[in-house]
């Protein structure tokens, strides 16, 4: 399975709504990453989680918090978002070369 | 800290012509390059990488880079473009111990028949 996956696919929330976004993988890879896209811009990283540990926090506001319960998962929790936070979120994992291997994203919309 | 430079944001080529897409990094130490294609509203796809092997590098849909030290470029080429390799093309450096990807700003390639 080379493959990561991200649900939903789209979502759509008001500022005082609590959403989460969940990636999952099953490439044994220990590094896996959030990022930020938004449109005609390159991803802006988030978080990294290595061995299930938080190593990177890229000064992301504290509406996001992210989680990875294990290996295989890594939720993004959102709370009190803004209008600005709009944007596709790209979950991605890495591999020993180096390499990121990334989901479809999730196409969030706060209104 | 590594970098990417990527000229030119909006890339126009003729079906049919040879797509050239221009990369040059900065890296303290020798890096590890990638090129990634994104599709409209879809995650991003690696095109090929360079991992200090060979220094020309094969990709898929018949793209290739070549790695020139001296020149610190890693520029995309295709021979023949065709209409679905309209796309955002990414460069990216991986080169510092936090296993961050440093990427250029892109460039949206738009093929005409």
């Amino acid at each position: 399975d080379t493959e990561v996956t991200q649900t939903p696919k789209h979502l759509v929330m008001g500022m005082t709504n609590k959403k989460s976004l969940k990636c999952e993988q099953h490439m044994g890879h220990r590094a896996m990453y959030w990022y930020k896209q938004k449109a005609k811009k390159p991803p802006e990283l988030m978080f990294v989680y290595s061995y299930e540990k938080l190593s990177i926090n890229e000064s992301v506001p504290s509406r996001f918090s992210p989680e990875c319960p294990n290996s295989s998962l890594l939720n993004l929790h959102l709370h009190a978002l803004q209008p600005e936070d709009s944007a596709l979120y790209l979950c991605a994992t890495r591999d020993r070369l180096g390499e990121q291997y990334f989901g479809p994203g999730t196409r969030l919309t706060v209104t | 800290a590594q970098s990417v430079t990527q000229l030119g944001s909006h890339v126009s080529v003729s079906e049919g012509a040879l797509v050239l897409l221009r990369c040059n990094y900065s890296s303290s130490v020798p890096p590890y390059l990638f090129w990634y294609v994104q599709y409209p509203n879809q995650g991003l796809q690696l095109l090929l990488k360079y991992t200090s092997a060979a220094t020309l590098v094969k990709g898929i849909n018949g793209f290739e880079a070549e790695f020139k030290k001296s020149e610190t470029s890693f520029h995309l080429t295709k021979p023949s473009a065709h209409m679905s390799d309209a796309a955002e093309y990414f460069c990216a450096v991986s080169a510092d111990g936090n296993n961050r990807l440093a990427f250029g700003k892109g460039n949206q390639v738009v093929v005409i028949p």
